[in-house]
């Protein structure tokens, strides 16, 4: 069965530091992997991709994540954190393979960066 | 601003009444996707879009529930004879199939529409 695990309810880190929030998948094939924020009362806003080609993905925000196929993982960094980072994070997988076009989300990682 | 737009964004109805949501994807998306996202969950794959085409529905769309595109832009997700487990966020998004085909059309999320079911 396709799955997504974000085995961490919630991550704080200190303003300034680096973060780092866990995703693990499995799915049958490549997956096409996904980071998206969610403020409180908003929807989710997409933060980046992983489709092939470099593992390092950079996206909005100067979020980046790595891809890393032997640990089935595409965990979501970023150097120095803001407090206005904090929010709910989603990682989603497309399965290509069985069904291209429904998303997996994982539970959620509420992100809190404190000053 | 054009992202995808939802209307309304809160809604209270008594249980056993029909509500109505629509969704207004981003104007060029041929793909439109409905979600429902409880409390600590992440959104769950409720129904697609291709252009006016219903294309899949999953199991959690009970008979209670159905969704129209009927001009393959706007869309409405209506429950019949709502019940308290209906209570959720409904999130719409929409994407772009281009000439890339399949490959990595990112869903772009609207605001959402949160039921409460008294």
């Amino acid at each position: 069965a396709q799955s997504v695990a974000q085995p961490e309810d919630q991550v704080n880190v200190a303003e300034g530091n680096p973060l780092t929030v866990k995703c693990t998948y499995s799915v049958s094939g490549n997956p096409y992997l996904f980071w998206y924020v969610q403020y409180p009362n908003r929807g989710l806003q997409f933060l980046l991709k992983y489709i092939t080609g470099d593992n390092l993905v950079k996206g909005s925000y100067g979020f980046e994540a790595e891809f890393n196929k032997s640990q089935t993982s595409f965990h979501l960094k970023k150097p120095s954190a803001l407090v206005s980072d904090s929010a709910l994070y989603f990682c989603a997988v497309r399965d290509i393979v069985r069904n291209f076009n429904k998303f997996y989300f994982g539970s959620g990682t509420k992100l809190n960066v404190k000053p | 601003d054009t992202g995808v737009s939802q209307d309304p964004r809160h809604k209270i109805t008594k249980r056993g009444q029909n509500v109505t949501f629509r969704c207004d994807p981003i104007s060029e998306h041929n793909r439109l996707y409905w979600y429902r996202q409880t409390l600590g969950q992440g959104p769950e794959f409720l129904t697609y879009f291709q252009n006016e085409a219903q294309l899949e529905k999953s199991r959690l769309l009970s008979d209670r529930f159905s969704a129209e595109r009927p001009k393959g832009s706007f869309s409405t997700l209506e429950i019949q004879r709502t019940e308290q487990g209906d209570s959720a966020m409904y999130l719409c998004a929409s994407s772009l199939l281009g000439l890339a085909g399949r490959v990595g059309d990112t869903q772009y999320f609207g605001p959402g529409t949160r039921l409460t079911v008294l």
